[in-house]
């Protein structure tokens, strides 16, 4: 099966930048995602990890260490509009699940 | 931008009745799935489908539940008898590809409270 651990509530300062770390643990492993979710709505895709190292999209950006398990979502130059929870999600290929397996979240609240 | 849309965005039912979600994945993915989140927890694996057969599915995913793809464009998750636990925010998603990186759409969702 598979686990993963993530802090369950962050909280920043507008324009700061903030990390949230992802730990796993899994019989397999094929990557390692970043969702998004406002309250209310659904999750959408920010990132994605197959290989070791730091892969950049605009303010956010993601890490991946495949022999420490862990993962993190960096987040930069935060805004209001990042208040929202953030989930990481692995796919496991020794689950043989096509679906992926997320963690609880973690809630972030920017301050102003 | 393509979206996943879903019908309703709201349902409510008697425990014991049957329910049907309704999905329209986006046009060009082959890879369709159904989460569940209850309220404040994570995002939950139901099941996925492709080429018109399941592919994989979750514990989660009893008898009570089925899906289908009755045409080429809906996507449906039925719960033949509903129980209170199954009260949820049920999502679908889909996806052009599997396998590394594959990126899933979600739709905005039904809320299924069961009374």
């Amino acid at each position: 099966g598979q686990s993963l651990e993530q802090p369950s509530e962050v909280t920043a300062v507008e324009g700061a930048i903030v990390q949230i770390n992802c730990t796993y643990q899994t019989s397999g492993f094929y990557g390692l995602s970043w969702y998004q979710q406002h309250d209310g709505g659904a999750p959408t895709f920010l990132s994605y990890n197959g290989l070791d190292g730091l892969e950049e999209t605009g303010r956010f950006s993601s890490f991946l260490s495949r022999s420490d398990s862990y993962g993190y979502l960096l987040l930069q130059e935060l805004q209001m509009k990042d208040s929202a929870s953030y989930f990481c999600a692995v796919r496991d290929l020794g689950g043989g699940a096509d679906g992926l397996t997320f963690g609880k979240g973690t809630h972030l609240i920017i301050q102003p | 931008e393509p979206e996943v849309t879903q019908t309703p965005s709201h349902q409510v039912t008697q425990m014991g009745q049957e329910v049907i979600l309704r999905c329209v994945p986006i046009s060009n993915h082959l890879y369709f799935y159904w989460y569940r989140q209850i309220l404040g927890q994570k995002v939950e694996f139901l099941v996925s489908f492709y080429n018109n057969e399941i592919s994989e599915k979750s514990e989660i995913f009893d008898d009570q539940f089925s899906v289908e793809r009755p045409d080429g464009s809906n996507f449906t998750l039925k719960i033949r008898s509903t129980k209170l636990e199954d009260s949820a925010m049920y999502f679908c998603a889909s996806s052009k590809q599997q396998g590394s990186g594959e990126k899933l759409f979600f739709g905005s969702g039904t809320q299924l409270s069961v009374l």
